[in-house]
């Protein structure tokens, strides 16, 4: 069965720096992986996607995530933190077989400070 | 614009009385799904369905029901709806295949008194 461990509920940087968001994945079979951020009172917003064309895969508002089959795991990040940014993200994974459900981890609420 | 509309986006109502929570997506798209939004439990499936008259229970079915009549229109209904129905659900399309991306409603937000 496919699970997403993301490390850390809460994760606080300030503007400008590095954001690092944690994500580990579980499955049997190659994995579809997903990042999606929610803005308050909104809906979930794709921010990129791995579907196996390209270990590093990049996305919207300068975020990008590197797929390590080894470590299970597809951290995001941002090199430089801004104040929009602040958000909940969401990792999830799917599998292959036309069969679309994602699999959520917890979530990580991102603060950003000035 | 593609979307995905719900309706409405804020409920508050009381146990047992019958709610319904309307979907509608204008992309064609095949899949559709339910999913229900809990503080420290991230998005769980509700229902899906793959297709029109095609339905199965996701992970969390229990005390909802759903019906895909039209392709473009997927609404979830709490029968006697209960306190721990209480939560925020969100509606997803997507077009059929693995990997494709889903889009998301802006969600409801249930209350059960």
């Amino acid at each position: 069965a496919q699970s997403v461990t993301q490390l850390g509920s809460h994760v606080s940087v300030s503007e400008g720096a590095l954001v690092l968001l944690r994500c580990n994945y579980s499955s049997s079979v190659p994995p579809y992986l997903f990042w999606y951020v929610q803005y308050p009172n909104q809906g979930l917003q794709l921010l990129l996607k791995y579907t196996s064309a390209a270990t590093l895969v990049k996305g919207i508002n300068g975020f990008e995530a590197e797929f390590k089959k080894s470590e299970t795991s597809f951290h995001l990040t941002k090199p430089s933190a801004h104040m929009s940014d602040a958000a909940e993200y969401f990792c999830a994974v799917s599998v292959s077989g036309g069969y679309n459900k994602l699999i959520f981890g917890a979530g990580t609420r991102l603060a950003v400070h000035p | 614009e593609a979307q995905v509309t719900q309706n409405p986006r804020y409920l508050i109502t009381v146990t047992g009385k019958k709610l319904t929570v309307t979907c509608s997506q204008n992309m064609n798209h095949e899949y559709m799904s339910w999913y229900r939004q809990d503080p420290g439990l991230g998005l769980r499936q509700i229902y899906y369905s793959m297709n029109v008259e095609v339905t199965d229970k996701g992970d969390v079915p229990e005390g909802y029901k759903v019906s895909r009549k039209e392709k473009r229109n997927f609404p979830l209904i709490l029968e006697s709806p209960s306190p721990n129905q209480t939560s925020l659900y969100f509606c997803a399309s997507s077009p059929q295949g693995g990997g494709q991306p889903q889009h998301f409603g802006d969600g409801t937000r249930l209350s059960i008194l």
